[in-house]
């Protein structure tokens, strides 16, 4: 069971190059989630999803898009990188059943993006 | 949701009981609170979650304050492995909050000691 799965690992972009950050799950999950992480900081939420076809901005949306086209994938791309984009991205997902109070996430390795 | 406090570093040795304190002095009826642990450079990892009762499973227990002002997560015998960062959420559920996502602060370092 491969469960939350996140290409590449490791990327290193210039100034105003794109990419897409890839996110996949096989847990048929309708919630997924992109966070960043700064050095020594928490968790910052960026966009999420509840459902194909659906998505809405978190704390920091700014410079990042998202489409979710399918229950498995959800990319997040980065149009014009810049060095405040340097972090390391966590793509998570969540089961949507009703009325449960169990709020257990399944986050994906992550991947280091440095922007120089 | 209500903010929570939580001491910034705390060491443990090997062997022993880690008790991780968290505050959450405005905590609502309906609200939860839920711990999760981020062992360096992963992804964090769910590890248990309660209302007002005592918590156990595998992982850890979990002792929320009568008043819910407080609560500690407990790892009964801790081990190297669980030098992790360590976060306390309270929040209420998602079909009560409008799918909102969960929201992690800054957590505890937590340092198992041989």
């Amino acid at each position: 069971n491969a469960g939350v799965t996140q290409t590449p690992k490791f990327r290193i972009l210039k100034i105003g190059q794109s990419m897409t950050l890839q996110c996949t799950q096989d847990m048929n999950h309708n919630y997924m989630y992109w966070y960043r992480q700064d050095p020594g900081m928490g968790l910052k939420l960026i966009y999420y999803s509840v459902g194909a076809g659906i998505t809405d901005k978190g704390e920091v949306p700014n410079g990042y898009n998202v489409s979710r086209s399918t229950t498995e994938d959800f990319p997040l791309r980065l149009e014009l990188a810049a060095p405040s984009q340097t972090s390391v991205y966590f793509c998570a997902s969540s089961s949507g059943r009703q009325l449960s109070t169990n709020e257990k996430l399944f986050f994906g390795s992550g991947t280091q993006l440095s922007v120089l | 949701d209500a903010k929570t406090t939580q001491p910034p570093s705390m060491d443990c040795a090997e062997g022993r009981a880690a008790n991780l304190p968290c505050n959450h002095s405005t905590i609502s009826g309906n609200e939860y609170v839920y711990w999760y642990r981020q062992i360096h450079s992963q992804g964090p990892q769910y590890i248990i979650h309660g209302l007002k009762n005592n918590e156990t499973n595998e992982m850890a227990s979990l002792i929320i304050t009568e008043d819910r002002k407080s609560s500690t997560l407990i790892l009964p015998h801790a081990t190297l492995r669980d030098t992790a960062v360590y976060y306390c959420i309270v929040r209420v559920p998602k079909f009560l909050s409008g799918n909102t996502p969960l929201v992690f602060g800054k957590g505890t370092r937590l340092s198992v000691i041989a």
